[in-house]
């Protein structure tokens, strides 16, 4: 059983430029959520995609976009990139059916760490 | 994170226990957690409560839950050099299922 398996593991970007950060989910897992974590912060909600939808969404601007695809996997988009997007990007999947009942548990990858000067 | 609240650090023997506190502000959350974080890496859950349980034990992990004063605590008995990392409490609020807020987490240091 594979885990949690994010790329890149680090890039560097220009304020204004684009970037799409990838994740594969756990094998038998079909709910991807992504968080954002600023140094020395803990991790913030950006969003939830289930069955290919958004499912919730955290405090983030539209500039913050994804997708997951028919094999659950999923990417992040970060449009106009500022310097305060600089964090390490986490996703995290869930198994199917745990969404609305169970506990929810989050299994995470390692990160992307992305650095925006 | 959003009213979810740590201390910053903590630092304990090799040996003693460590007492980690937490406090969280939405009286309808069903599940808290602890996840652990080490250097370079994502998070990894350690344990959760649901939220009409007191406590939960797991080998060397204890979790207390007080509910009426939403006080969250993880104690690791004996703790142990690899045990240093920065801990983060959780929680899932039953209004949305899909969002778990963490806290800002502890950083947990180990005396020789």
């Amino acid at each position: 059983e594979t885990g949690v398996t994010q790329s890149p593991t680090h890039l560097i970007k220009t304020r204004g430029q684009q970037v799409t950060l990838r994740c594969s989910s756990q094998s038998g897992h079909n709910t991807v959520s992504w968080y954002q974590q600023a140094l020395g912060q803990g991790p913030q909600f950006i969003f939830q995609y289930y069955r290919e939808e958004e499912n919730g969404r955290g405090n983030f601007p539209p500039r913050f976009s994804g997708l997951q695809f028919p094999n659950y996997s999923s990417e992040l988009n970060v449009n106009a990139l500022e310097l305060d997007d600089s964090a390490l990007y986490l996703c995290a999947s869930t198994p199917a059916g745990s969404r609305s009942s169970g506990a929810n548990v989050l299994t995470f990858g390692a990160g992307s760490r992305l650095t925006v000067l | 994170g959003e009213d979810v609240e740590q201390s910053l650090f903590l630092s304990v023997r090799e040996g003693d226990s460590s007492v980690i506190n937490c406090t969280y502000t939405d009286s309808s959350s069903t599940y808290l957690y602890w996840y652990k974080q080490e250097p370079g890496a994502g998070l990894q859950l350690l344990t959760y409560i649901f939220s009409n349980m007191d406590m939960k034990q797991d080998q060397r992990l204890t979790v207390l839950l007080n509910k009426k004063d939403k006080h969250l605590s993880l104690r690791i008995a004996d703790t142990q050099t690899g045990d240093s990392a920065i801990y983060f409490c959780a929680e899932r609020r039953d209004s949305s299922a899909s969002k778990i807020i963490f806290g800002s987490g502890t950083r947990l240091s180990i005396r020789p």
